[in-house]
């Protein structure tokens, strides 16, 4: 069974540094490319970023790039994401979740399949 | 950016009546391969988000047969056959045509 748990979320001031974590199980993790993206109640998913499978290629919202870093260790089977210098507009619940490879011939989609339970991340005074 | 446009922003439905959710793209998401890198996701109420459709017309797994994706280019539509209870809370269009993916901004399902 796919899993992923995210941790590390909590409340910061503006200004202030949060790393969040994601670890996986039930798949080979350093087969797939992951992704972050934000919910904000009453305003919908916002993607964050992406990491390919092992490392070495990144994306970032304009929002967040300068700022957050995306990074992974497939020994450890866990992704993170590293936010600097949060606004308040970084507030939300923060998902993990693995890009779908549908087709065997395709490694990468951009089309996140399996998401994790979400970690919870208030930017405030 | 891809800007993705959904419409209606609201929809109420009566159980057993179908439903249609349309997601425009501001250009096309027809990949090179053959492919409109389009999915649809439903976020239940306290839920995180479940993929429904993948590559603008491919139901995911697990995914009950009254759910379909159509459409090609900048126009797509999710339908549902005849919706259920569980069939709500906010639905979302996503392209992954771009590196940077988009979402569109969400059409709440809600039973009359």
């Amino acid at each position: 069974e796919v899993q992923l748990v995210e941790s590390g979320g909590g409340l910061v001031q503006p200004g202030g540094s949060l790393r969040l974590s994601c670890v996986v199980s039930g798949f080979t993790f350093s087969d797939y490319w992951m992704h972050w993206v934000r919910h904000v109640p009453g305003k919908g998913l916002v993607w964050v970023s992406y990491i390919n499978n092992d490392g070495t290629s990144t994306s970032y919202a304009d929002s967040v790039k300068g700022r957050f870093t995306i990074s992974r260790d497939n020994a450890k089977n866990t992704l993170y994401l590293q936010m600097t210098s949060l606004r308040g507009e970084d507030t939300g619940v923060y998902y993990c979740a693995r890009d779908g490879r549908f087709l065997e011939w395709l490694l990468y989609t951009w089309l996140p399949d399996y998401w994790g339970q979400g970690t919870l991340v208030t930017v405030s005074s | 950016d891809i800007v993705m446009t959904q419409s209606p922003l609201s929809l109420p439905v009566t159980p057993g009546e179908p439903a249609s959710i349309s997601c425009r793209s501001s250009q096309s998401l027809l990949h090179n391969n053959g492919y409109d890198y389009l999915g649809w996701y439903l976020q239940k109420p306290g839920q995180s988000p479940q993929l429904l459709i993948y590559l603008g017309s491919n139901r995911a797994s697990g995914v009950p047969d009254r759910f379909s994706g159509s459409g090609s280019g900048t126009d797509f539509t999710l339908k549902i056959s005849r919706v259920e209870a569980e069939d709500v809370g906010v639905y979302y269009c996503m392209q992954a045509l771009e590196a940077r993916p988009t979402f569109g901004g969400g059409t709440k399902v809600e039973i009359k």
